[in-house]
């Protein structure tokens, strides 16, 4: 159980253009879903927390306007990394809350390179 | 800002030892703490949750936590080098969004033969 998928699991795309990730709570309904940037070697850094139905709530210094992120449904939240630069590279990965519990699961993440 | 402190390691172990990973944190009202693995290039994964004072087996894994002193730990018995990975230690906060994990940076374990 407790299962997140990730599409695409990786991309390379041209500079300023936008790429959507989805992320997708395969067995279990996700109220909270959640997106991680990780650069080489260092550690997972939370973007932004996004309830269904709700806009997302960011981390301080993450621009909402850039990483814009729709929870649609309980099963699927999408990030869109508009205007890509080659610094947006990196290896994104979204995690889910399984109802009542506080553990997370991981998607497999999405490896973004901008050319 | 509420913290989550590893040592970053490399802790080297032999193949068959006890790995004994630690994590103190700053938020005195925490009261969930999560081990995840991660595997280089790969996502992480739930190992083990533990949210009241004392132990908790599953396996060859026994997380432990210490309220009073604010401090975590992950026993790994009978290493394999198929546990080589960095191991990252999670707290829920109190406040600032109490759905989210706050991470610390990992420590990176390396089992030899």
């Amino acid at each position: 159980g407790a299962v997140v998928s990730q599409h695409p699991s990786w991309v390379i795309c041209k500079s300023g253009t936008s790429v959507k990730i989805e992320c997708r709570s395969l067995d279990f309904q996700a109220t909270t879903m959640f997106w991680y940037r990780q650069f080489p070697k260092q550690s997972l850094m939370l973007m932004a927390t996004s309830n269904e139905g709700s806009k997302a709530t960011y981390e301080q210094g993450v621009e909402k306007d850039k990483f814009l992120i729709n929870h649609a449904s309980l099963t699927l939240s999408t990030l869109t990394v508009t205007s890509a630069h080659p610094e947006d590279s990196s290896f994104y990965i979204c995690s889910a809350r399984d109802g009542q519990d506080y553990e997370q699961y991981f998607g497999p993440g999405t490896r973004l390179t901008v050319t | 800002q509420k913290e989550v402190e590893q040592n970053s390691g490399p802790l080297s172990v032999p193949e068959g030892a006890i790995a004994s990973l630690n994590c103190t944190y700053s938020d005195r009202g925490s009261q969930s703490f999560f081990w995840y693995r991660q595997y280089s290039g790969k996502s992480p994964e739930l190992i083990m949750s533990i949210y009241s004072n004392g132990d908790k087996e599953d396996g060859r894994f026994t997380a432990q936590l210490n309220k009073a002193s604010q401090y975590v730990s992950l026993l790994i018995r009978d290493s394999q080098p198929s546990d080589s990975a960095t191991y990252l230690c999670a707290g829920r906060p109190t406040s600032g969004g109490y759905n989210k994990l706050i991470f610390g940076a990992g420590t990176r374990l390396a089992v030899h033969p």
